[in-house]
């Protein structure tokens, strides 16, 4: 079956310290975002990759980082700079620009 | 300009009610209008689009009605049931790869 797996499901993170959040589609997809979800605060686009070796920010790219090395493939890494890093993390592909994005089931990243 | 405005914040419907939630955009550059639902630890799955040239998309229960004079979008689910419990998200996109998403809503439907 087709999809986004992200992966692990729950991340807990200790201060100064940076994590990854991963992330694989399996949809052949060009495009992947990435996302943070607060409560009663929608989706916030952190960075999005058009195509390999491309990525932009989003409109809360502060903290964060990202590499796109292969087209299957788009980790994030929540750094030490990001202050306020608990959230639900949630991954997505499109074929193109203003096409449907898919989302994987998310990564819950806490403070230890 | 920027922003989707989704209302209610939360909902209650009984079995078999007709559940409508509503959306408002300022820019009339969106040109494409998805409905996302979530259930609770999981990705928001699309559960139908529209595009502006079209005044109404129905896929099952599930129906988009889109007034482009009002900047206005909603989704109504007919026959609501237990299981459509979930958190919907409006989106909207104006031929580029970011979505602007709104709040969300939180529909509860009694069994």
């Amino acid at each position: 079956d087709g999809g986004i797996t992200q992966s692990p499901k729950y991340l807990f993170r200790k201060e100064g310290q940076n994590v990854t959040l991963s992330c694989e589609q399996n949809l052949n997809h060009d495009a992947m975002y990435w996302y943070r979800q607060d409560p009663g605060q929608g989706l916030r686009l952190i960075y999005y990759s058009q195509i390999v070796n491309d990525f932009q920010k989003g409109d809360i790219a502060e903290g964060y980082s990202v590499s796109r090395e292969k087209k299957e493939s788009f980790p994030l890494t929540v750094t030490s700079a990001q202050k306020n890093p608990t959230a639900f993390y949630l991954c997505a592909s499109s074929r193109d620009r203003n096409q449907p994005q898919h989302f994987g089931d998310g990564t819950r990243l806490s403070i230890l | 300009q920027q922003q989707v405005k989704q209302s209610p914040q939360s909902l209650i419907v009984q079995k078999g009610g007709i559940s409508i939630i509503n959306c408002a955009y300022e820019n009339t550059a969106f040109d494409y209008f998805p409905w996302y639902q979530q259930f609770p630890g999981k990705g928001p799955a699309l559960l139908i689009a529209i595009r502006p040239d079209v005044s109404e998309k129905k896929e099952g229960r599930f129906t988009i009605s889109f007034n482009k004079s009002a900047k206005q979008f909603s989704l109504h689910i007919m026959d609501s049931q237990p299981g459509d419990s979930a958190t919907y998200f409006c989106a909207a996109s104006m031929g580029t790869y970011k979505y602007i998403f709104g709040t969300g809503t939180r529909l509860k439907v009694l069994a």
